[in-house]
């Protein structure tokens, strides 16, 4: 079974740009979950998707945002690029249905603003 | 709203000692309890993780404790080896809609020595 699986693994911006960054879960998976890593913030969660519908969000500013696709599939994009928006993101897939709800992550995308 | 304090934050042992990781939780609705190994340049892995009914759980050299009343959980590697070097995260999550969102530790970074 394949894991989870993010593109690109590396990016970099200029400050006041948007980007895009994907994420497909684990098959059969409906719930996928964005997090942000900084050396200073440790592991911050941003938002969660399940069923095309956002079903949780962080305390994160409206620059960030996401969607999910049919096919489960999730986008986040954040606009207006900031230095501190530097930061290695990640995506956990987990099943959401019944008791196997492990979140299982991928490799990350890793931003560089400059 | 949920907050985990993990200690300590750096951990140096011998091979073939053991390690031992705690974290404490402040949300009471908390119920389920992962851990997770993160390697230079990768993803997060999921260890191991122990829900709220549970007191104990072991898979090979590494067990988790939870105490419910106390609001902390452990994380215990018995016979330590090289390769188990590596960022240990604690988390915790709510059930029902919330399992898409986990909230992190800050992270114990682990070094055994050969």
């Amino acid at each position: 079974k394949a894991g989870v699986t993010q593109t690109p693994r590396y990016l970099i911006k200029t400050r006041g740009q948007q980007v895009t960054l994907s994420c497909s879960p684990i098959s059969g998976h409906r719930s996928v979950s964005w997090y942000q890593q900084t050396p200073g913030q440790g592991l911050q969660f941003l938002f969660e998707y399940f069923s095309e519908t956002q079903r949780n969000k962080g305390n994160f500013p409206g620059r960030f945002s996401g969607r999910q696709f049919s096919n489960s599939r999730s986008e986040m994009n954040v606009s207006t690029l900031e230095l501190g928006d530097s930061a290695l993101y990640l995506c956990a897939s987990s099943g959401a249905q019944g008791g196997n709800t492990e979140a299982f992550f991928g490799q990350g995308t890793r931003l560089t603003v400059v | 709203g949920e907050n985990v304090e993990q200690h300590p934050s750096t951990l140096s042992v011998q091979e073939g000692d053991s390690a031992v990781i705690k974290c404490t939780y402040s949300d009471s609705a908390s119920n389920y309890f992962p851990w997770y190994k993160q390697e230079l340049g990768k993803g997060p892995q999921l260890i191991i993780d122990i829900r709220s009914n549970v007191g104990e759980k072991k898979d090979q050299r590494i067990a988790v404790t939870l105490n419910k009343t106390a609001k902390h959980f452990s994380l215990h590697i018995t016979e330590t080896q090289p390769e188990d070097s590596a960022v240990y995260f604690c988390a915790g999550r709510r059930g029902g809609t919330s399992y898409g969102k986990l909230t992190f530790g800050q992270g114990t970074i682990l070094t055994v020595h050969p």
